[in-house]
């Protein structure tokens, strides 16, 4: 099974309005962190946001939020106020075990976003 | 401050040549990574290091494939006689503790 699941390979938002990109993980560890990440064209990867499996509040990171639903194993990344720089791969990650144990990333297929005028 | 950096940014290398890949991670960052991103198998995690040592190798596809890092700080990705289906983005990151992940610029690797 997949570990982490990405479900919209490409996803279209009109500049200043808001989008979800979907992401579900499966994992068995209690101790698990979810990361999303940017990659424009460029290529380079950005760190947007970070969710810890016990934390209690969804984590926001100025336009950027995450729709944490622990239940339903899923951790939507929302963006506000959409620009046109905000067009790049989004990857979803998990990383399993308890912290301080230097643990791998494992990544989803990405969502391509396109933002439009 | 400086971010993670990583040379080559490109290299192209005959099938059957050996290669060595470059990252500098952000100063102080005790734990490094090296993951690859192809076509086809998306990213992938290869190894880890936490100071010199690597406690975590199962993503190298091959024993052609190794890693070794010096003085807690720079590391050195080489792939023996490279394959064709060695052709990818190879890309570091590092951090300090197992939060957030850095990432460099990557190595896009050709082999023809």
């Amino acid at each position: 099974a997949q570990k982490i699941t990405q479900t919209q390979p490409g996803m279209f938002v009109q500049e200043k309005e808001a989008v979800t990109l979907d992401c579900t993980y499966d994992t068995s560890d209690p101790s698990y962190g979810l990361f999303w990440y940017k990659q424009p064209s460029s290529g380079e990867m950005i760190f947007l946001i970070y969710q810890g499996s016990y934390d209690q509040q969804n984590a926001t990171e100025g336009r950027y939020s995450l729709n944490f639903q622990k239940a339903r194993k899923s951790a939507n990344l929302v963006i506000s106020a959409s620009q046109l720089g905000d067009s790049a791969m989004y990857f979803c990650a998990m990383r399993e075990g308890f912290t301080g144990g230097g643990n791998k990333l494992t990544f989803g297929t990405g969502t391509q976003l396109k933002v439009e005028l | 401050g400086a971010g993670v950096s990583q040379s080559p940014s490109n290299k192209v290398t005959e099938k059957g040549k050996d290669v060595e890949l470059r990252c500098d991670p952000i100063s102080g960052h005790t734990a490094l990574y090296w993951y690859r991103q192809s076509l086809g198998q998306g990213l992938e995690f290869l190894i880890y290091f936490q100071g010199n040592s690597a406690p975590d190798k199962s993503g190298l596809p091959s024993d052609r494939f190794s890693a070794e890092r010096t003085g807690g700080s720079v590391s050195t990705l080489t792939i023996q006689r490279t394959q064709q289906e060695d052709s990818a983005v190879y890309l570091c990151a590092s951090s300090l503790t197992s939060a957030e992940q850095y990432f460099g610029p990557g190595t896009r690797l050709t082999v023809t």
